[in-house]
């Protein structure tokens, strides 16, 4: 069965450290990987996707996550947080969203306190 | 204006009462889903329409129904609301040319 295991369900982290959010997942196809940020009384936004190619993939707001495959990982990543980075995170896969759509099974989330 | 506008915001019901959410898009996509986030679960789908012809259910269907009244709208309707059918629920749509979902601001229901 398709899964997305996000093995933290809180982080906190001192403003201006480095961040790993680690995501796990099984699927059987080719994944398509996504991670989301959703602030509180907010919808989820992408902060970045893995379709193909390199398997560090770059997003926004200074996020970055490696695909491993031989791990069936897609850790994210940020090399300093900001106070306004806390909020919740979540991993997802899916299939080819173009042709499939995006039907994605999604991890429980993590959720990302900042301290100053 | 926001693209993808849930309404209500905030609904609390009874159980066995009939309860719609509505979604709208000025986002101009074809495809449209129903997402549902429980604390500790993450979000589930429970329907997904990728035209106005074309309705699917998605993993947690049972006890929902959808009605794709337009390219832009996309409603979710509980027919007799029971208690753990409490959560938040996020409308979103996609593009046939990108990967991104995106979400409405969401609609938190409370059923008594």
């Amino acid at each position: 069965a398709q899964s997305v295991t996000q093995p933290d369900i809180h982080i906190t982290v001192s403003e201006g450290a480095s961040l790993e959010l680690r995501c796990n997942y099984s699927y059987g196809a080719t994944p398509y990987l996504f991670w989301y940020v959703q602030s509180p009384g907010q919808g989820l936004q992408l902060l970045l996707k893995y379709f193909s190619g390199d398997t560090l993939v770059q997003g926004i707001k200074g996020f970055e996550a490696e695909f491993k495959r031989s791990q069936s990982s897609f850790n994210l990543r940020k090399p300093s947080v900001h106070w306004s980075d806390a909020a919740e995170y979540f991993c997802a896969v899916g299939d080819n969203p173009m042709e499939y759509g995006n039907k994605l099974v999604f991890g429980a989330g993590t959720i990302l306190r900042v301290k100053s | 204006d926001a693209d993808v506008t849930q309404t209500p915001r905030n609904r609390i019901t009874k159980t066995g009462k009939r309860i719609m959410l509505e979604c709208s898009q000025t986002k101009g996509h074809d495809r449209m889903y129903w997402y549902r986030q429980d604390p500790g679960l993450g979000l589930q789908l429970i329907y997904y329409s990728f035209d106005v012809k074309d309705i699917n259910k998605g993993e947690i269907s049972d006890g929902y129904s959808v009605s794709r009244q337009a390219q832009a709208k996309f409603s979710l309707s509980l027919e007799s609301a029971i208690p753990n059918q409490t959560a938040l629920y996020f409308c979103a749509t996609s593009g046939r040319h990108t990967g991104e979902l995106f979400f409405g601001e969401g609609s938190r229901l409370t059923v008594l």
